[in-house]
């Protein structure tokens, strides 16, 4: 049972370059969410998604797009890369709102994006 | 949207001393959560904790969801227990759905 996955782990790219940041579970969880952390600014939220084929927007989703065509795969897309979003990117999975019991938000290992 | 608060944002303990980390927050909230980030990045889930207190060894939280604050008591603190805290909550109305962070406290315990 491998969890929450995001591939890949570590990416550097070169400004106005685009790249995909791929989140998958195998936990069946109807809720995901992209982050992004900088130092000393804890997490922000950047886009979310209730369910598969739906997505809306975080705290901060300028310069971002998402997709969830299934509901294992959130992925994250950088159109045209700007050294403002050189951070460490972290996706999560809530297994449902309103669910008995414990609803852990579950993360992945984290992507470093270095974008120079 | 809703808005969180940690105090304090740095805090040095000297192993086996106790401490109480603070989260507020500004609206009324579905639940509350408390992670652990290892010095390796790794976000640890504490505890799942909307309401109450709940124990977990030298761990304990407790979440007053009507005066819209958290407490994390660590005790005895080890050196492993370094890293940052963070507390996240689902919010309610317009943040339903939303899980928001808060700027964390950093934790470096001293042998």
């Amino acid at each position: 049972n491998a969890g929450v996955t995001q591939t890949p782990k570590f990416r550097v790219l070169k400004t106005g370059q685009s790249m995909t940041l791929l989140c998958a579970q195998d936990m069946n969880h109807e809720y995901m969410y992209w982050y992004r952390q900088d130092p000393g600014m804890g997490l922000r939220l950047i886009h979310y998604s209730v369910g598969e084929g739906t997505t809306a927007k975080g705290e901060v989703p300028d310069g971002y797009n998402v997709s969830r065509l299934k509901k294992q795969n959130f992925l994250l897309g950088l159109e045209s890369a700007a050294p403002s979003q050189t951070s460490v990117y972290f996706c999560a999975s809530l297994r449902e709102r309103g669910a008995s019991g414990a609803n852990v938000l579950t993360f992945g290992a984290g992507s470093r994006l270095t974008v120079l | 949207g809703i808005q969180v608060e940690q105090s304090p944002p740095d805090l040095i303990l000297q192993e086996g001393a106790n401490s109480t980390l603070r989260c507020n927050f500004s609206d009324s909230v579905n639940n509350l959560q408390w992670f652990h980030q290892n010095p390796w990045g790794q976000l640890i889930n504490l505890f799942y904790i909307p309401s109450g207190t709940k124990q977990n060894g030298r761990l304990s939280a407790t979440t007053v969801a009507t005066e819209r604050y958290s407490l994390l008591y660590i005790s005895s603190s080890q050196t492993t227990d370094s890293g940052v805290y963070f507390c996240a909550v689902e919010g309610s109305g317009t943040s339903y759905d939303k899980v928001i962070f808060g700027p964390g406290t950093s934790l470096s315990v001293i042998p």
